[in-house]
């Protein structure tokens, strides 16, 4: 089963805007509104951020956004903060035998 | 407070079986979908399985179907994981997490090591 697919590494300065993209097919992103995205710092779980593609839960900050265009998502960081260098997941809904999957994970660097 | 707390983790020769626990609390237990994450060693997440709220839907990963078994004891407020066969590769932190399609709360992982 492929994971999603994210860059690797994504770097920005402080107060600046980064995006991260999470690219599957037709049968996981593009096919459902059920992305949802994860933040990991080193030794850490992951916390959630972003569920249903572009909704907060509560507590998460609103420099954190998420949108979806065929088959790519994305996550939006504004007003980077030293606090926001992390690890970051996309998931998605699969409508196959593997029910649920995983992107390959985005290490967020701020310069 | 919702609190996910793994349990059972440990080392496991392969071909051999572990069972993982994971007691609950702070939420209506029998009330959501549960499922097990995992994560190797400095690598990325990967779901390994989901169980509905009644138990009654279970699903896995390709990589440990017809291995892994999960389940729930909702008179507990407890999820396992029962890995038979497990394979080196099945080597990483376990995961306990409340929901499914969306993971709301995790635990701080039980860690498996599948060496001989």
């Amino acid at each position: 089963q492929s994971a999603l697919t994210q860059p690797a590494s994504v770097s920005g300065s402080p107060g600046q805007s980064i995006t991260i993209s999470c690219t599957g097919t037709s049968s996981d992103v593009g096919g459902y509104n059920y992305v949802s995205w994860y933040q990991q710092h080193p030794g850490k779980a992951p916390k959630l951020m972003i569920f249903d593609v572009s909704n907060r839960p509560s507590g998460v900050s609103n420099r954190f956004s998420g949108s979806k265009s065929g088959n790519t998502a994305s996550l939006t960081i504004s007003g980077l903060l030293a606090e926001d260098e992390a690890d970051y997941y996309c998931s998605s809904y699969r409508n196959s035998s593997t029910f649920y999957v995983f992107g390959t994970g985005t290490k967020v660097t701020v310069l | 407070e919702v609190q996910l707390l793994e349990s059972g983790g440990g080392w496991v020769q392969p071909g051999g079986s572990l069972r993982l626990s994971c007691a609950a609390s702070g939420f209506t237990f029998s009330n959501y979908a549960m499922s097990w994450v995992r994560q190797a060693p400095g690598k990325g997440l990967e779901w390994v399985s989901g169980i509905s709220g009644s138990g009654g839907g279970t699903y896995y990963a390709d990589s440990v179907k017809g291995r892994f078994t999960i389940s729930r004891d909702n008179s507990k407020n407890t999820l396992y994981l029962q890995m038979n066969s497990p394979r080196a590769e099945d080597t990483a932190f376990y995961y306990c997490a409340k929901g499914q399609v969306v993971v709301v709360n995790w635990g701080q992982g039980a860690l498996v090591t599948v060496s001989s």
